[in-house]
Formats: structure tokens, sequence, C-alpha cells
């Protein structure tokens, strides 16, 4: 069964810091890795998916990167704002039976940015 | 665009009573899923369908059924709603056909059950 960790669970830093958000899982027999940004009493907004046979994904501010062999995943944001502070949940993906993809989630990391 | 529509936002159950969680999407897609999120947990997928009449178990389907009449609604039941379904629970969908796309998840509706 698939498990995904993200370490740590809560984070603070002060404005303007770069910072590096991990997650790990435990079958390397992925389809891709995704990461997404959830506000509180919102759902949840796609930021970088990585598929399996890619190291990283860049989207403005942010980084991904990925290794299967390993299980690891990072998410790099540099220079960091307060509007970065949000939860950060990482997911990775299976092909089921009907080919569409089903997602595993970990437990997120609640990233707050001190002004 | 709407996108993925949850309704109602909040809602409070007395145990034993049913209700049905309702989930609309405009984007023509043909997967959706319903996932719950506990706190300090992640989200777990709850049901899934690849499209109209098509439904399949996730991780946590105990107590919930589904149907998937349209292509655009993807309504969840609850029968005889018990405390450990007190959660939120979350809506999604993506295109069928296109591999390496990221689900589009609804607001998501905040359920208690006392």
């Amino acid at each position: 069964k698939q498990e995904v960790t993200q370490i740590p669970a809560a984070l603070s830093v002060p404005e303007g810091e770069n910072l590096v958000l991990n997650c790990s899982f435990t079958d390397s027999a992925i389809y891709n890795l995704q990461w997404f940004r959830q506000d509180p009493g919102k759902g949840l907004t796609s930021l970088l998916l990585i598929q399996s046979s890619q190291r990283e994904q860049t989207s403005g501010r942010l980084n991904a990167s990925l290794d299967k062999s390993s299980g690891r995943s990072t998410l790099y944001i540099a220079a960091s704002q307060p509007g970065d502070s949000a939860t950060y949940l990482c997911a990775v993906s299976l092909i089921s039976n009907f080919g569409n993809e089903k997602l595993t989630f970990g437990t997120g990391t609640r990233l707050t940015i001190i002004p | 665009n709407a996108g993925v529509t949850q309704t109602p936002k909040f809602r409070i159950l007395k145990i034993g009573q049913s209700m049905t969680l309702q989930c609309t999407q405009d984007m023509n897609h043909n997967y959706m899923y319903w996932y719950r999120q506990d706190p300090g947990m992640g989200l777990k997928l709850i049901y899934y369908s690849v499209g109209a009449g098509i439904t399949d178990k996730g991780e946590v389907p105990n107590g919930y059924n589904v149907s998937r009449s349209t292509t655009e609604d993807f309504p969840l039941r609850l029968e005889l709603a018990a405390p450990s379904q007190t959660s939120v629970y979350f809506c999604a969908s993506t295109q069928r056909g296109l591999r390496n796309q990221p689900q589009h998840f609804g607001d998501g509706t905040r359920l208690s059950i006392l």
C-alpha cells in the first residue's frame, strides 16, 4: 500500500527566505507526483505536476524535484512572501483498472511566512 | 467558468440521519472523485467515477454510496450518518484521455455529525 509522508507538519520562516518542503513515498511505481496548495476553508489548487519520467518542474518561484528511486520529492520556494502562507500537500498517482489516475495524498505541511 | 461546485458548504446532521452531498462540474470532465479530509490528515479517496453509469470504490467507501447518471453530476450519499463521518468532503474532476493533468477541486463541504 502506498504511503505518502510530509515532514515537517508545520513550518514558520521569515519573509524573503528560501525554503524546502519534503515529501516521501513508499512505492516508487508512481505515474506522477503533484504538489497542491490549500488555503483555509478552500479546496486544493494544483501547483506543479512532475511526470514519472521527469526530474523537476518549475513555475515562477516554485521548483519541484522528483527522485523516484529514493521515493522523495521536494518543493522549493524562493524568496518567500506572506501570500505563500498555506498548507502544501503532495500526492502520488497510480493508474486504476479503468485507466484513470488515482491519487494518494500526504498529510501536508502548514507553512507560515512571517512578515 | 464555475469549475467544480459543491453544495452545501456546511451541514450539521444528527446520528442516523441521511443526506446527499452534491457535486457538479461544467468542464465536461469524465472522471470525478470524492475525497474526505480529516483534521491533520491527507485526503482519502471515497469513490470515483470514470463516466456516467460507472463508479468504483476508493480507499474508504464504507458508509457511503454514489451514483453517476450524468457527466456533470456526481452526488455522494450518506445513509446512516455516524460521528466518524464528521469531516470535510471534497469533490474533484479531470478529463478522460488526458494523462498527467491535475485534478480540479471544489471548495468542499464541511459536515458535522452530532
